[in-house]
């Protein structure tokens, strides 16, 4: 069956990075993108970006250009986000999830991994 | 960027119907899929493509677009039905997904 494992809960520092990791199983890994998105405390979803696991190619949102990076390994079938330069705006519960296409819904989600940033 | 809408909250007796709004410019043109998500779960998909239903997700869950508005319809709600709905689309101009702001369904 698909499933999608995130690693744990952090805490961070502002000004600090935190890389959060996403291990998929079930399927074929390369052949599904892997989004990216967050959910701040009380709030809506947010999308981060995508990577094409196949190629590795990556599109990510306006709003964190710069600041985030999302890579893979295809060996372990894991996705990885990386966030930079952290505030107290970026505690949130982060999700990867797929889609078969970049216009499809996502299917499966991770469990979420909440990251607190504090100091 | 493109921007969807959808009503903060939404009350519904049991066993009547339920129908969310999400609005977008031109929104029949683009692919929605919608969203449930209860407390301290990760969201599920119950509607893709405007009205398609992934396997498992009861018949009462139903969807439509058209014009500047899509609408997730739940029939015959029942207590479990009660949750934050997000509607969602890739938006071709920016290619990013943009998701509505999300609405909390109320089983009164």
């Amino acid at each position: 069956q698909v499933q999608l494992v995130q690693s744990g809960a952090e805490v961070k520092k502002p000004g600090a990075s935190v890389k959060v990791s996403c291990k998929a199983s079930g399927y074929t890994f390369t052949s599904y993108y892997m989004h990216w998105v967050r959910q701040a405390p009380g709030q809506g979803l947010e999308w981060m970006g995508v990577i094409n696991p196949s190629g590795g190619s990556t599109r990510y949102a306006q709003k964190f250009q710069g600041r985030v990076t999302m890579t893979r390994d295809t060996s372990t079938s894991t996705v990885y986000m990386d966030l930079s330069s952290l505030r107290s705006e970026d505690t949130a519960v982060y999700y990867c999830a797929r889609t078969v296409t970049t216009t499809r819904g996502f299917d499966y989600w991770g469990q979420g991994t909440l990251v607190t940033v504090s100091s | 960027s493109y921007v969807l809408t959808q009503p903060p909250s939404v009350s519904v007796a049991p066993g009547k119907t339920a129908r969310i709004t999400c609005g977008g410019y031109n929104i029949g043109s683009k692919n929605v899929h919608w969203y449930q998500q209860k407390p301290g779960q990760a969201p599920v998909l119950v509607i893709y493509y405007d009205s398609d239903r992934p396997s498992g997700i009861p018949e009462r869950f139903s969807g439509s677009n058209s014009g500047n508005t899509a609408t997730l319809t739940i029939s015959r709600v029942e207590a479990g039905d009660e949750a934050d709905y997000y509607c969602q689309v890739w938006d071709t101009s920016s290619d990013h997904v943009v998701f509505g702001g999300g609405t909390k369904l109320t089983v009164l």
